[in-house]
């Protein structure tokens, strides 16, 4: 069974500070996808990042950026210089192919992240 | 950007009403989804469609039901609500290849009472 961890439950910066939210999973799968996603205090969930399992490039977009490591199953998230506007939980997700086509995530608890002034 | 949307986005309700949370986009995706996060925790899957006429279950057993009778609509009813599913629910859609990315809608918060 596919699973995610994400062993921050929350973490509390200033702003202006850099800050990583640590994701590792366990898949059997060879093909797979890896998600971020945001949901602030309102509700909704907001895609950040999709990443598929062949493409170990770290993406940088902004004050965003995301390492994929294979050989430790690990996707973690980095905000550089992070902004009150940034408090909100992440959720790290993997994706795994359901029988007739599509996908299904299956989630990490989140991360819920705190930038104070 | 995405163009998914849910009604209502918050709703209170005495137990034993029957309800319907709505769930419509405008992206023509095949594929929707049903997630129900209580507070603080993470999404489980209830239900998903792989388009008209399909639905399924998904890993967390649910009491509500879904149907699809059109591409952009994935209803979500409860016939008899009760304080337990009380939560929030998100509804979610994507293209139909595998590991396609999920667009969610804003959610609905449901307090049965």
């Amino acid at each position: 069974a596919q699973k995610v961890t994400q062993a921050q439950t929350e973490i509390s910066v200033v702003e202006k500070e850099d800050v990583t939210l640590d994701c590792v999973y366990e898949t059997r799968d060879t093909t797979y996808y890896l998600f971020w996603y945001k949901q602030p205090p309102s509700g909704e969930l907001v895609f950040l990042i999709r990443r598929n399992s062949f493409d170990e490039q770290n993406e940088i977009s902004g004050r965003y950026s995301w390492n994929f490591q294979k050989s430790t199953s690990s996707f973690n998230f980095t905000i550089t210089a992070s902004q009150v506007v940034d408090s909100a939980v992440y959720f790290c997700a993997l994706s795994e192919i359901l029988t007739g086509g599509g996908n299904k995530l299956t989630f990490g608890t989140g991360t819920q992240l705190k930038v104070e002034l | 950007e995405a163009d998914i949307y849910q009604t209502p986005r918050y709703l209170v309700i005495g137990t034993g009403k029957k309800i319907t949370l709505e769930c419509s986009q405008t992206m023509g995706h095949d594929k929707m989804y049903w997630y129900q996060q209580d507070p603080g925790m993470e999404l489980h899957l209830i239900h998903y469609s792989y388009g008209v006429n399909s639905t399924e279950k998904g890993d967390l057993s649910s009491e509500s039901t879904v149907s699809r009778i059109r591409t952009e609509h994935f209803p979500l009813t409860l016939e008899s609500a009760r304080p337990s599913h009380t939560s929030q629910y998100l509804c979610a859609s994507s293209e139909y290849s595998p590991g396609e990315t999920q667009y969610f809608g804003p959610g609905t918060r449901l307090l049965v009472l």
